[in-house]
């Protein structure tokens, strides 16, 4: 069954530097991989998706993934964080055979301070 | 646009209580799911209905029961509320069960048993 672990239940960064969330994947067959974020009291909303196209994916709000099936990785960055990018992150998989269901990560929050 | 609605956003019940937690989408979405969100646990997914007409367990279903009354709803109800089901409960529904078909969510509920 396909998996996802995402490293660090809480990333601290500093306005205006790198963020990195990282998340990595198990799945026997080519998986489609997701990023959603979840602000307080919200629902998931969807960041970016990868589906077997382009390795490196752009999503919302300056925020990109890169998919790397040699580390089975799809580490989530963005260049320069911003105070509102403070969130709760997950990372989800499914396969792309049929009707599958979304597995997600425990989740990563992201602290962002001044 | 509403999107996914939920209904109601709070709810406390005591112990052996029954409720139904509603759920409608207006994307003209063939499929809905129900997850419940604990800390440090991601989201698990209890039940989903792949097309109206069908419904089928997800990863932690017992205490629940689902229907999916038409194509636009899919409700959620415990029978005998326990405090493990004390959660953040969150309706999603996709364009179709492909895996490339991102989730849209609702906003939650909040339901705690006393």
């Amino acid at each position: 069954a396909q998996s996802v672990t995402q490293l660090g239940s809480h990333v601290s960064v500093s306005e205006g530097a790198l963020v990195l969330l990282r998340c990595n994947y198990s799945s026997s067959v080519p998986p489609y991989l997701f990023w959603y974020v979840q602000y307080p009291n919200q629902g998931l909303q969807l960041l970016l998706k990868y589906t077997s196209a382009a390795t490196l994916v752009k999503g919302i709000n300056g925020f990109e993934a890169e998919f790397k099936k040699s580390e089975t990785s799809f580490h989530l960055t963005k260049p320069s964080a911003h105070m509102s990018d403070a969130a709760e992150y997950f990372c989800a998989v499914t396969l792309n055979t049929g009707f599958q269901k979304l597995v997600f990560g425990t989740g990563t929050r992201l602290l962002v301070s001044p | 646009n509403a999107g996914v609605t939920q209904t109601p956003k709070f709810q406390v019940l005591k112990t052996g209580q029954s409720m139904t937690l509603q759920c409608a989408q207006d994307m003209n979405h063939n499929s809905m799911y129900w997850y419940r969100q604990d800390p440090g646990m991601g989201l698990r997914l209890i039940y989903y209905s792949a097309s109206e007409g069908t419904t089928d367990k997800g990863e932690v279903p017992n205490g629940y029961n689902v229907s999916r009354l038409n194509k636009r709803e899919f409700s959620l109800r415990l029978e005998s509320a326990a405090p493990s089901q004390t959660s953040v409960y969150f309706c999603a529904s996709s364009e179709a069960g492909g895996g490339n078909q991102p989730q849209h969510f609702g906003d939650g509920t909040r339901l705690s048993i006393l």
